[in-house]
């Protein structure tokens, strides 16, 4: 069974500082990983794919096969960031995206 | 049009009423699909249609009818609805083959 374990219900940190919400997956063939965000009143929109390897707003993440991990960063957080992120996997070429549950990110000015 | 759009925003229902809730796209995604998302929780996935035919059907209680009239529209009848169905039902499309989805901004319903 696949699996997203995100660790941190609530992150908060300061504008300006860094900023890492961690994500580790369970999937034993070659998984697909997204990072989502939903700002608030907003739609879930896709902010990162690893497939991609892009830098949306700022942030990056890299697949980790051996840690099994898809962490997302930012090396200067700013109030605009706040905002619940999932991260996602999926392991079909369409169908079941899991989630896990969620980070709230709030970045104090 | 990049956009998946879902009428209405809001629906208050009784637990007798019969209602539809409707999802249009017109991105040419082949792959549709309905989520339900409680507050400060994940979506979770209740059926997935690919090439309007119903592909996934998470074991979702058959008051809730998913119908696929064409490769734009997508459509969730409710029947008999309880009050724990309450909750944000998001449509999201995508292009067949891949996992990128595209999410609308959801209807919250209320069942009294």
């Amino acid at each position: 069974a696949q699996r997203v374990t995100q660790p941190e219900k609530l992150l908060s940190v300061f504008k300006g500082a860094p900023v890492e919400l961690k994500c580790n997956y369970s999937y034993s063939g070659s998984p697909e990983l997204f990072w989502y965000v939903q700002y608030s009143r907003q739609r879930l929109q896709l902010l990162l794919r690893h497939i991609s390897r892009e830098s949306i707003k700022g942030f990056t993440a890299d697949l980790n096969k051996g840690e099994t991990s898809f962490h997302l960063k930012k090396p200067f957080a700013q109030e605009e960031d706040s905002a619940m992120y999932y991260c996602a996997l999926s392991r079909t070429s369409y169908g079941k995206l899991t989630f896990g549950q969620g980070t709230i990110l709030t970045v104090h000015p | 049009d990049t956009e998946v759009t879902q009428t209405p925003k809001h629906l208050v229902m009784g637990m007798t009423n019969k209602k539809s809730l409707k999802c249009e796209q017109h991105m040419g995604h082949r792959a549709m699909y309905w989520y339900k998302q409680k507050a400060k929780k994940p979506p979770e996935l209740m059926f997935v249609y690919s090439y309007e035919k119903l592909s996934i059907n998470e074991s979702v209680p058959s008051r809730f009818s998913p119908e696929c009239p064409n490769s734009s529209l997508l459509n969730l009848h409710l029947h008999a609805l309880q009050p724990e169905d309450s909750a944000l039902y998001l449509c999201a499309s995508s292009q067949a083959g891949t996992n990128e989805q595209f999410f609308g901004p959801g209807t919250r319903l209320t069942v009294l």
